[in-house]
């Protein structure tokens, strides 16, 4: 199994602010993730973090905007650049500890941008 | 990507019998049914997976259809706790069995009544 650890839990921004949000996991993991989930809406991904190299974005996601970091394999970084309210959601770190074994996921972190 | 189709909510009363069913039609010979669920204000939990045969584990139970183009998630005693968002994911196999990623539908709300 794996803990995941957020930070923060939930933070109000300023539009043209950047928020990095912080992914600890108890355990080294093959696989990170970063999700988005919009208020009432599912889960959508947004890269996978990969280890030493750049993270693979999903279609519609970008650096620029979402640049990610994954120095070892227990954290991981997403930051949210250039803020706008439309990026108001809830943003979640996923980690799966070996190939073909579960998903394991943080609490969230709630952002409110203003 | 193989979709699934899940009805938007269902109801169900404490301590009864719960099956929440999930459509695939496409999925293809190599895709893993997998079931998440998301308890209110929580990340999504692993709840169980399997590829042909039905599977069991101390959460639920998961039934796969013969054709294997439904299966159906059953709690066997529902509890108050058990109020959530159930996904139904296929696992989507991109370089690689072990690099998969999870790509979340919109789910089936299971309110549970005491």
């Amino acid at each position: 199994s794996a803990v995941i650890s957020q930070k923060p839990s939930r933070d109000i921004c300023q539009r043209g602010t950047s928020l990095t949000i912080q992914c600890q996991v108890d355990s080294q993991v093959t696989m990170m993730f970063w999700y988005r989930q919009q208020p009432g809406q599912s889960l959508t991904l947004i890269a996978t973090a990969n280890q030493g190299s750049e993270a693979t974005y999903e279609s519609g996601f970008v650096i620029d905007k979402f640049p990610i970091s994954r120095p070892n394999l227990t954290f991981s970084t997403l930051t949210v650049s250039n803020m706008s309210p439309e990026d108001s959601s809830i943003y979640l770190c996923s980690a799966r500890p070996q190939a073909n074994t579960e998903a394991f996921f943080g609490q969230g972190t709630r952002l409110t941008v203003v | 990507d193989a979709k699934t189709t899940q009805p938007n909510s269902m109801e169900s009363n404490e301590e009864e019998p719960v099956h929440l069913p999930c459509n695939h039609s496409t999925i293809s010979g190599t895709d893993y049914i997998h079931w998440y669920r998301q308890l209110p204000s929580q990340g999504p939990e692993y709840v169980i997976h399997g590829l042909t045969s039905n599977v069991n584990n101390r959460m639920a139970s998961l039934a796969i259809a013969e054709d294997r183009k439904s299966s159906t998630l059953i709690l066997h005693r529902a509890t108050l706790r058990d109020a959530a968002v159930y996904y139904c994911i296929l696992r989507d196999v991109s370089g690689g069995g072990s690099n998969y990623k999870l790509t979340f539908g919109k789910g089936t709300l299971l309110t549970v009544n005491p």
